[in-house]
């Protein structure tokens, strides 16, 4: 079982925002990232650390962190936003690797 | 710009060894201060780390799979290599190489490359 939780669904209405968020131990102590992954295709990083995004990534993705939380949001929220949104962060003992288990996101 | 690209077999028979390589473009393994990280996915499923590996050599994996896995390197070929022993059916997946930032954060990635174990 995976030691990050993501609600497995998640829908926002055009151009609204929306918050996905990770929960887990870890993220008391360590930044997560996310990726956003399409049919059919490798995931893209969106955000990581404290509310860094790669170059090329729209300013209306920002990530966040509080208490064991992790949140993407999606500021504006496009059609082609609607993906599968993935977090990752270190594990508790920091020595490895963990993703959460996936939000589906749909833009009504 | 960089690419990595998966390359191995697509079929592996129950019990047998996976092995996978990641050959890499446009940046150097060899004192590139980035993790090279192995990464799969199973049908329908999410994303799960089977490891990373340091340009220095320094690895790390994930316990689930620590006993089974071995990830490598060679600079002289610019490549990383991923071994994944004593297969099953639940090994089934897409396997993804990848350049970390970090040893978290992930950002480049192949195109990935489906590997069924089947008899």
């Amino acid at each position: 079982s995976s030691e990050l939780t993501q609600d497995p669904a998640v829908s926002v209405a055009l151009g609204q925002t929306v918050r996905i968020t990770c929960q887990g131990d870890s993220l008391r102590s360590y930044y997560a990232s996310w990726y956003q992954q399409k049919p059919g295709q490798a995931p893209v990083l969106v955000t990581y650390a404290k509310n860094n995004r790669p170059s090329g990534i729209p300013d209306r993705f920002s990530g966040s962190r509080s208490g064991n939380t992790a949140s993407l949001t999606i500021t504006g929220a496009q059609a082609e936003d609607e993906a599968d949104y993935y977090c990752n962060s270190r594990d508790s003992s920091g020595n490895y690797v963990v993703f959460g288990g996936g939000t589906k996101l749909t833009v009504l | 710009q960089l690419q990595l690209q998966e390359s191995g077999p697509g079929l592996v028979k129950p019990s047998e060894t996976l092995s996978l390589t990641c050959t890499v473009s446009g940046d150097s393994i060899r004192g590139s201060d980035n993790f090279w990280a192995w990464i799969r996915q199973p049908p329908g499923k999410g994303l799960e780390w089977i490891g990373s590996i340091y340009y220095t050599g320094t690895t790390y994996y994930n316990p689930s799979l620590k006993s089974r896995v071995t990830i490598s390197v060679d600079t002289s070929k610019n490549q990383f290599s991923l071994k994944l022993n004593s297969v099953t059916a639940a090994d089934t997946a897409v396997y993804y190489c990848a350049r970390g930032l970090d040893l978290v954060a992930t950002g480049d990635w192949g195109q990935g490359t489906l590997v069924t174990v089947s008899s």
